[in-house]
């Protein structure tokens, strides 16, 4: 079946550790997306990609990295400089830009 | 820069009710415009889809909702509330000019509530 697999469901990590969150789809989508949802701000864009080897900062990017160096991976690196890094975080890719985004299940990071 | 506002945060039905989500947007071009349905610690799942064609556009579930450029709106509608619409609903934007484009920006959304 195809879709955006995001891993794993459930992540903790103790304060200052840098962590990795994975997203990958088998779409064949060009563009991908990451964002962070906390209670009552929806969904925020942190970073996003149109096409492999290239990627924009979204509204948030600050404290967070990312790589696209295959077109169906797109992972998101939660650094030590991220001051608030608890949160939901959904990975979504679609075919072109201009297309509505599916998503993944999310992955729900707890810093400790 | 492009924008929503999704109008309450907080709506509450009877079952049977018709449903108004209310999404207005602000933007520099003729966006492409998004309705996603999201259950509690899940992702999201785009409802409906406006991209330039009909005004009035059909969704999944017995939701619909129309583009109204005159006013920046796309109200999300369904005639008969269900329990099972219960749900947090998020209204989005698709930038389609310049550096932007292709950017994806959501409202807060707003969570339906239906009650028996």
């Amino acid at each position: 079946d195809g879709g955006i697999t995001q891993s794993p469901k459930y992540l903790f990590r103790k304060e200052g550790q840098n962590v990795t969150l994975s997203c990958e789809q088998n779409l064949n989508h060009d563009a991908m997306y990451w964002y962070r949802q906390d209670p009552g701000q929806g969904l925020r864009l942190i970073y996003y990609s149109q096409i492999v080897n290239d990627f924009q900062k979204g509204d948030i990017a600050e404290g967070y990295s990312v790589s696209r160096e295959k077109k169906e991976s797109f992972p998101l690196t939660v650094t030590s400089a991220q001051k608030n890094p608890t949160a939901f975080y959904l990975c979504a890719s679609s075919i072109r830009p201009d297309t509505e985004a599916f998503f993944g299940q999310g992955t729900r990071l707890t810093v400790v | 820069a492009q924008s929503v506002t999704q109008l309450g945060s907080h709506v509450s039905v009877s079952e049977g009710a018709l449903v108004l989500l209310r999404c207005n947007y602000s933007s520099s071009v003729p966006p492409y415009l998004f309705w996603y349905v999201q259950y509690p610690n899940q992702g999201l799942q785009l409802l409906l889809k406006y991209t330039s064609a009909a005004t009035l556009v059909k969704g999944i579930n017995g939701f619909e909702a129309e583009f109204k450029k005159s006013e920046t709106s796309f109200h999300l509608t369904k005639p008969s509330a269900h329990m099972s619409d219960a749900a947090e609903y998020f209204c989005a934007v698709s930038d389609l000019s310049g550096t932007s484009y292709g950017k994806l920006t959501f409202g807060q959304g707003t969570i339906l509530t239906v009650h028996p």
